[in-house]
């Protein structure tokens, strides 16, 4: 069945440096969408993309869908604490999830 | 948030007793899910439903049951709780099938 791949399970990073999670799925994907889960809460939405090679942009946040459509990425520029959490990727038909990335974020 | 609840929000049960969760939604939504986390798996889809007494499996299925008999809520039951239960379930709703999903808070189950 297809699988969604996600890495690093952690990063650790001094606050003002980057991040980047990645996101690979054994099939083509029709989209993939992006959550963040900060400690002790629950998933929040945060963007999905459709189209291939389609990069859309929040802010710091910059994700991209690859031209395959089977990975993707989340690249984070200039961290602060608040982007401390999980960050997952989900797409497909069923909308398998990644096991997350969890960022934590040193001041 | 849209107004998405489940309750309880935590719960302790006896291993072999049935327990249901409830997820009630006021957007109107018509697709529901019923997901479960657990360290390093990230969230894995029990069942969903895409329409009052339209249901179905996900991939983690096995010892769940699902009943949506409103709109606006999905209730989850543990015909008969084992401790590989344990875990923290997350209930969540969209309009449409690829639109983004709106999660409620969890629960935290504890099956003992």
């Amino acid at each position: 069945g297809q699988q969604v791949m996600q890495i690093p399970q952690y990063q650790h990073v001094q606050e003002g440096e980057d991040f980047t999670t990645y996101c690979n799925s054994s099939t083509t994907l029709s989209n993939i969408q992006w959550y963040k889960q900060r400690p002790g809460g629950h998933p929040v939405f945060l963007i999905q993309l459709v189209k291939s090679g389609e990069v859309k942009k929040q802010k710091r946040l910059t994700f991209q869908f690859g031209e395959a459509k089977k990975n993707s990425s989340l690249h984070i520029t200039a961290t602060q604490t608040t982007d401390v959490g999980t960050y997952f990727c989900a797409g497909g038909r069923d909308m398998r999830f990644g096991a997350g990335t969890r960022l934590t974020v040193k001041p | 948030d849209a107004g998405i609840t489940q309750s309880p929000r935590h719960k302790v049960t006896e291993t072999g007793t049935p327990v249901t969760l409830r997820c009630h939604q006021t957007e109107n939504h018509r697709y529901m899910y019923w997901y479960r986390q657990d360290p390093g798996h990230g969230l894995r889809l029990i069942h969903y439903s895409y329409g009052v007494k339209d249901t179905d499996k996900g991939e983690v299925s096995d010892g769940y049951s699902v009943s949506r008999s409103k709109t606006e809520d999905f209730l989850l039951t543990l015909e008969s709780a084992t401790s590989s239960q344990t875990s923290v379930y997350f209930c969540a709703s969209t309009r449409e099938a690829n639109y983004g999903y709106t999660f409620g808070s969890g629960t935290r189950l504890t099956v003992v």
